[in-house]
């Protein structure tokens, strides 16, 4: 079974500057996605990037890139130029790319402060 | 798009009375996933649909939570009798049957108190 570690349970970083959050995976399959979310307040829950294992480039959107290492099961989000709005909850998740069998599998989550 | 769509978005509730929550997907979404998050447990997933049927309801954690998806756009989580331990926010997400990279979309979730 699949399973998905984010080790640290909060981290606080201050506004403008960048924080990484961490991540591992353990699997046997070659060919799956990887997926931060977000969850604000609000309960929302806000996807904020994804990989696909067959891509050496790491993915990136706007302020959120990631560090994707395949041979080590690590997957890290990086937050550049911190906001307030960035304050939330991130969630790692894993699926395998086996169609039928779409299931995410989450990791337990950090939160995220952004101080002022 | 709305999006996905979940009703009631609180429900307090005395135990041993029947809860049902309900989703509505994105239309042209096939697959349809109801989670439950609480502090302790994180994110789990219950159970998940393709084309209206039960895939995998493994996660369901005992005969009194039930889950039917009649049709494309609609989809409930029955749990009777409530216990307070099924106190959490229970989400409801969708995504396009086999589209590679596309994550799921989620409802705003339902947070169910069971006094």
């Amino acid at each position: 079974a699949q399973t998905v570690t984010q080790s640290q349970p909060e981290m606080s970083v201050q506004e403008a500057e960048t924080v990484t959050l961490s991540c591992t995976y353990d699997t046997s399959e070659n060919n799956y996605y990887l997926f931060w979310y977000k969850q604000p307040p609000s309960r929302q829950m806000i996807l904020v990037i994804r990989q696909e294992a067959y891509k050496q480039q790491n993915a990136t959107e706007n302020r959120f890139s990631v560090n994707f290492q395949k041979a080590a099961k690590s997957f890290s989000l990086k937050i550049s130029d911190s906001q307030l709005g960035d304050t939330a909850m991130y969630f790692c998740a894993f699926r395998e790319d086996t169609g039928a069998n779409s299931k995410l599998t989450f990791g337990k989550g950090i939160t995220l402060s952004v101080r002022p | 798009d709305a999006g996905v769509i979940q009703s009631p978005r609180h429900e307090v509730t005395e135990m041993g009375q029947e809860v049902t929550l309900r989703c509505k997907p994105i239309s042209g979404h096939n697959s349809l996933f109801w989670y439950r998050q609480t502090m302790m447990r994180g994110l789990e997933l219950l159970i998940y649909f393709n084309n209206n049927v039960p895939i995998d309801d493994s996660g369901m954690p005992e005969d009194r939570f039930s889950a039917k998806m009649p049709n494309a756009s609609f989809s409930t989580l029955k749990i009777q009798p409530s216990e307070p331990r099924d106190s959490a926010v229970y989400f409801c997400a969708s995504r396009p049957t086999g589209a590679g990279n596309y994550g799921y979309t989620f409802g705003s979730g339902t947070r169910l108190t069971v006094v």
